[in-house]
């Protein structure tokens, strides 16, 4: 299968400018997750779809970040303006919905943002 | 509230010799998963090993073995014959175990792992 998809890899933009950021998870996986990581921290979740809803986004600094999942396949995470400290890289996984055993998390590649 | 605790930043090995990475773990869920994921330096995480809380053995995975004590809230990741490769940072998880509704995951702050030649 296909794994999660992401887009683009390396992004490099002056503060207050604009990105987003594209992320196509495996078919079939209801759970969408955006997780920023910034170097030699873990991830950090900023937000979790089900589906098409968002089932918790209270890391996300709504002030200058958003994201969506309209069709709840694909999703696309915006930051506008962006800061210094936002450099990262941004990573999005996709997971079946939970059970037992629990699904495991499956990650993109990630998108490593530099701000400048 | 779920907490992930990782004490080891920095750990050494040997190539060939087995290495433990410590993770230990609070949370109120009666029923979750434990997972460990490699991050090489090129970014990916990589799923490695799962460990449910209710497995009756520790969960093994090629070189690869999970180290499960329940009542310590431990999930220790051994890694046997240690290969140049395995460098990278490790990371271990928990999610929650119920379906529908909503799962959060944890993650642990890590633990870089290098293997001397």
């Amino acid at each position: 299968e296909a794994g999660v998809a992401q887009s683009p890899r390396y992004k490099i933009i002056e503060k207050r400018q604009s990105v987003a950021f594209w992320c196509n998870p495996i078919s079939g996986h209801a759970t969408l997750y955006w997780y920023q990581q910034i170097l030699g921290q873990g991830p950090k979740l900023l937000i979790q779809f089900q589906n098409n809803g968002v089932v918790d986004d209270s890391q996300l600094p709504k002030d200058r970040f958003s994201a969506e999942r309209l069709k709840g396949v694909d999703s696309t995470l915006k930051i506008q303006p962006a800061k210094l400290e936002d450099s990262a890289v941004y990573l999005c996984a996709s997971s079946l919905d939970g059970g037992a055993p629990v699904p495991p998390l499956h990650f993109g590649n990630g998108t490593r943002l530099t701000v400048t | 509230a779920q907490k992930i605790t990782q004490t080891q930043p920095g750990m050494f090995v040997q190539e060939k010799e087995a290495v433990t990475l410590d993770c230990t773990y609070d949370t109120s869920d009666p029923s979750y998963g434990l997972f460990w994921y490699k991050q090489p330096s090129s970014g990916e995480m990589i799923f490695l090993i799962y460990q449910g809380s209710y497995d009756q053995q520790n969960a093994t995975e090629g070189r690869y073995s999970l180290n499960f004590q329940k009542a310590r809230k431990s999930a220790n990741l051994v890694i046997s014959a240690s290969q140049l490769g395995d460098s990278a940072m490790y990371f271990c998880a928990m999610r929650p175990t119920h379906s529908g509704g909503y799962q959060k995951v944890t993650f642990g702050t890590g633990t870089k792992l290098q293997v001397i030649p």
